[in-house]
C-alpha cells in the first residue's frame, strides 16, 4: 500500500532550527508538497519538490531525495507563529495526492 | 480578496438527513477537490473535478456526491448522513491539474457533526 510517514509531534525553541522529516512509499512519484496548517484553519501551501535537492524560501527550506523516498522541511529562526501542523503529500504515478497525517510543531519561548 | 468560500462554517445534522456543503472559488481555477480531515489521519480525497462538467471519485467517495455545473461552484452532497461522516470538510482548488504540480488552495472548512 501507499504510505507517508511523519513524526506525530515535535517541540522546538523560539529562535532555533527544526527539521521535520517525511518518508514515503508510493506507487511512483510525481512530486512532493509541504503544507502548513494552523489549528482550526485550512492548510496553506509551503513548497513543492519534484527534483532532488534543496529548495529555499526565506526561513523555510525543503529537501528531496527520490532514491531514498525522503524529504524534510527545515524551519530556521523559529517564531511562535510557526506553531502549526506541517503536512507532507506525495503525488503518485496516477497523480493521486497521498497525504501524511501531519507533524504538530510546538514552539516554546 | 480572491479565494475559496465554504458554507456553512459548522453544522450539526441528524443521521439520515441530507445536506449540501457549498464551495465557491473566484480564482477561475479549473480543478477543484473535496477532502475530509479526521484526527490522526491525513487528508482524504472524496471527489474531484478537473474542469467544469466533469467529476471523479477520490479515495472515500461512498455516501457523497458532487456536481460541477460551472467553474466557480463545487457543492458536496450527503444523501443520508451517518455518524461516521462527522469530520472537517475542506474544499480546495488549483489552477492546473496535478500533472503540472499545481498547488492546491484550500477553503476555510466546514465542521460537520452527524448525531
Amino acid at each position: 500500500g501507499q504510505n507517508i510517514d511523519q513524526p506525530t509531534e515535535m517541540t522546538a525553541t523560539e529562535g532555533a532550527i527544526v527539521q521535520i522529516n517525511c518518508t514515503y512509499q508510493t506507487s511512483g512519484f510525481n512530486g512532493l508538497f509541504w503544507y502548513q496548517q494552523h489549528a482550526g484553519e485550512a492548510p496553506t501551501f509551503l513548497s513543492y519538490n519534484v527534483l532532488d535537492g534543496l529548495e529555499e524560501k526565506g526561513r523555510f527550506s525543503s529537501f528531496l531525495s527520490r532514491s531514498k523516498g525522503y524529504s524534510y522541511l527545515l524551519l530556521k529562526e523559529l517564531q511562535m507563529k510557526d506553531s502549526a501542523s506541517y503536512l507532507c503529500a506525495v503525488l503518485d504515478s496516477n497523480y493521486q495526492l497521498i497525504w501524511g497525517a501531519g507533524t504538530k510543531l510546538i514552539i516554546k519561548p | 480578496t480572491a479565494g475559496i468560500t465554504q458554507a456553512p462554517t459548522s453544522q450539526i445534522l441528524a443521521a439520515g438527513r441530507s445536506m449540501t456543503l457549498r464551495c465557491t472559488q473566484d480564482m477561475r481555477h479549473n480543478a477543484m477537490y473535496w477532502y475530509r480531515q479526521d484526527l490522526g489521519l491525513g487528508l482524504r480525497l472524496i471527489h474531484y473535478s478537473n474542469t467544469a462538467g466533469t467529476t471523479g471519485k477520490g479515495e472515500v467517495p461512498d455516501g457523497y456526491s458532487v456536481s460541477r455545473a460551472n467553474t466557480d461552484d463545487f457543492p458536496l452532497t450527503l444523501a443520508s448522513a451517518v455518524p461516521s461522516q462527522t469530520s472537517v470538510y475542506f474544499c480546495a482548488s488549483s489552477d492546473s491539474m496535478r500533472t503540472s504540480g499545481g498547488a492546491e488552495v484550500f477553503g476555510p472548512g466546514t465542521r460537520l457533526t452527524v448525531l
